[in-house]
């Protein structure tokens, strides 16, 4: 079935450093990629997506670009900040709901 | 309303007790989809509505379990005989678009019921 696979954390960081979270999914179909952010307390907001092979998703600094060849969509941002510390989920977009991975917690400290 | 909206957003529940989780989806948004996020886990999914239809129903764990969307508006979640390992977060999404359209569109989240069982 579908599934999506990412790297366990916690990641720790240190203010300003590089960010890199790494996703893969099952390559059926032509799906639909995210990446949602969850806040402590807080539900899941979508950071970004892409929707066909080679698209770059972004927003507030993070990236993601889709990769048919390797079958993944890792996240990235150049300078992280401490505001960014949060558990960042990878998804799949199927034919009409989304698989999500485990989720991935980030701890960025001053 | 300009979100999505879920009560209660926390419920203590004696183990055997019913209980009923309320999503308010997103003003004119045609599908709606219940997951269930275990601590540390991603969210997995439990079921789909399209308007008042619901499509797929896969991912309930047991007969325990019903959902319900009888105006293809609010929706209801129903947990019937609540057992331990019931307890999580129970989030709700909706989105503008239906079928593969719904990816494309995007869905919005609530903010989730979190259900404890003693």
């Amino acid at each position: 079935g579908n599934s999506v696979t990412q790297m366990e954390g916690p990641v720790t960081l240190s203010e300003e450093a590089f960010l890199t979270i790494n996703c893969t999914y099952t390559a059926t179909g032509y799906p639909s990629l995210f990446w949602y952010v969850q806040y402590p307390g807080e539900g899941l907001q979508l950071l970004l997506k892409a929707t066909k092979a080679d698209d770059k998703g972004s927003n507030k600094g993070f990236e993601a670009t889709y990769r048919k060849e390797t079958t993944s969509f890792h996240l990235e941002k150049g300078s992280v900040q401490v505001s960014d510390s949060a558990v960042y989920f990878c998804a799949r977009g199927g034919y009409s709901t989304l698989t999500f991975g485990k989720g991935t917690m980030l701890l960025v400290s001053p | 309303g300009a979100g999505v909206s879920q009560s209660p957003r926390y419920k203590v529940a004696k183990r055997g007790q019913d209980v009923a989780l309320r999503c308010d989806p997103i003003s004119g948004h045609v599908s709606l989809f219940w997951y269930q996020q275990a601590l540390g886990q991603g969210p997995e999914f439990l079921t789909y509505f399209q308007n008042e239809a619901q499509l797929d129903k896969s991912g309930l764990p047991s007969d325990r379990f019903f959902a319900e969307r009888p105006e293809g508006s609010v929706s209801t979640l129903k947990i019937q005989r609540t057992q331990q390992e019931d307890s999580a977060v129970y989030l709700c999404a909706s989105s503008l678009g239906w079928g593969p359209g719904a990816r494309n569109y995007g869905y919005t989240f609530g903010s989730g019921t979190r259900l404890t069982v003693v």
